[in-house]
């Protein structure tokens, strides 16, 4: 069965204190490995995607990496606006949606 | 302009009740889909639909039923609700379900059966 564990599954960190959320994947053939961010009371929101181990996207402190077994979202200086939860998932065929992990809920303290 | 939109926000009815939830997007996408999040925020699909035709149904009781009456609405209607359908209920679509881009998710419904 295809499966997506994130860990940790919180993660308190000071306001400028570098760190990295991971992702791995046990899936039968990877074609794309998604990361989006929730906040309370909202829908998730896309990031990234990556499809091939190597492969680097960022956005502002954000930086998502892959390898053939894992995701990790490095989260750089964050700051309080970083708090939310972060999803990531991975997409195991052409028309199958998406397998979602439970998620690393981040607080980001000033 | 809201992208994927779901009502209600709040649903809260008793067990054996019939209800719908409604999600429309003005995003043009062919692919929409109902995902379940549980209270340990656990994202699970339900249902995809693709121009209007299922695609995919995950193992859910069938209670759940959708109804897309066109690519732009897909709508879930529960039947005899009970206690452990309580969750929040979100709606979400693609434009290629194979292609680079993410989900547009709505902002959720959250069903609470007493």
């Amino acid at each position: 069965e295809d499966q997506v564990t994130q860990s940790p599954e919180a993660l308190r960190l000071q306001e400028g204190e570098s760190s990295s959320l991971n992702c791995s994947y046990t899936v039968s053939g990877l074609r794309g490995l998604f990361w989006y961010r929730q906040d309370p009371g909202k829908g998730p929101e896309f990031l990234f995607t990556l499809y091939s181990a190597g492969e680097e996207k960022e956005k502002e402190r954000l930086k998502a990496t892959l390898t053939k077994k894992e995701s990790f979202l490095h989260i750089t200086a964050p700051k309080p606006e970083d708090s939310a939860t972060y999803l990531c998932a991975a997409r195991v065929g052409g028309n199958t949606p998406l397998v979602f992990g439970k998620g690393t809920r981040l607080s980001v303290i000033a | 302009d809201t992208a994927v939109s779901q009502t209600p926000k709040y649903l809260v009815t008793q067990m054996g009740n019939d209800k719908s939830i409604k999600c429309e997007q003005n995003l043009g996408h062919d692919t929409m889909y109902w995902y379940k999040q549980d209270s340990k925020k656990f994202l699970k699909i339900m249902f995809s639909y693709n121009n209007k035709e299922l695609i995919i149904n995950e193992t859910v009781p069938n209670r759940f039923s959708p109804k897309s009456p066109d690519k732009a609405h897909l709508n879930l209607h529960i039947n005899s609700l009970e206690l452990g359908d309580s969750a929040v209920y979100f709606c979400a679509s693609s434009q290629d379900p194979a292609g680079p881009g993410g989900y547009t998710f709505g902002s959720g419904t959250r069903l609470t059966v007493v």
